[in-house]
């Protein structure tokens, strides 16, 4: 059984870096969510994808954050310039079309010295 | 502005009784709810859900209740077990494919 997977786990790097993060979603799940959770709060919208295209941002995505789908498969998230505030755990989830329930991957804790 | 609200932040219940979790949301729109369990490390797991044109919902263990005039649902858990200790969120779906969170409800089932 592959759920989603997400790479990496973990994330140290320093304030003013970019970083990356790829998220693969279970197989033939058109839909493709990145959300984004600090401690003690539920996860946050950040993005959609259906298939490779992207049909809704949050307000929460400011310009330094830029997400692909490019073939409809893969997902990377990209964080420019990182903030201390960054600091999160960042959470991919999947789901076939016609269905709400999400199936989510186990994230990748990000921490910005 | 919290649009759904999950005002326990933990709940300690017995093994073998009923945990009652509770869940406010603010916009009478929202016509889809969720919950969903977290362990520590893993990601959130689809619990059950329940769409506006019904008040319940069962799946075993579980039984999700919706009030939608006073804007509020449950999630019940009977017999809770050890096993049943994590991380519960309310969720509902928003406008397109927004999905909104509250902030969780830790329960822990004592043996």
């Amino acid at each position: 059984d592959t759920g989603v997977s997400q790479d990496p786990r973990h994330k140290i790097t320093k304030r003013g870096q970019n970083v990356t993060f790829r998220c693969d979603p279970i197989s033939e799940h058109n839909r493709l969510y990145w959300y984004r959770q600090t401690l003690g709060q539920g996860p946050e919208f950040l993005t959609y994808f259906q298939n490779e295209a992207q049909l809704e941002k949050s307000r929460l995505l400011s310009d330094r954050f830029s997400a692909e789908r490019p073939k409809g498969s893969f997902s990377t998230l990209e964080i420019q310039r990182t903030e201390q505030g960054d600091s999160a755990m960042y959470l991919c989830a999947s789901s076939p079309n016609g269905e709400e329930t999400q199936y989510f991957g186990p994230g990748t804790r990000l921490l910005v010295l | 502005d919290q649009q759904v609200k999950q005002n326990s932040p933990s709940l300690s219940v017995q093994e073998g009784r009923i945990s009652i979790l509770n869940c406010d949301y603010t916009n009478s729109m929202f016509d889809y709810f969720l919950w969903y369990k977290k362990y520590p490390a893993e990601g959130p797991t689809f619990l059950i859900s329940i769409s506006s044109i019904k008040d319940k919902n069962e799946d075993g263990r579980f039984t999700v209740f919706l009030n939608k005039s006073a804007k509020h649902l449950s999630l019940h858990i009977v017999p809770s077990q050890p096993g049943d200790s994590a991380v519960y969120f309310c969720a509902t779906l928003g406008y397109g494919q927004n999905f909104v969170f509250g902030p969780g409800t830790r329960l822990s089932v004592l043996p």
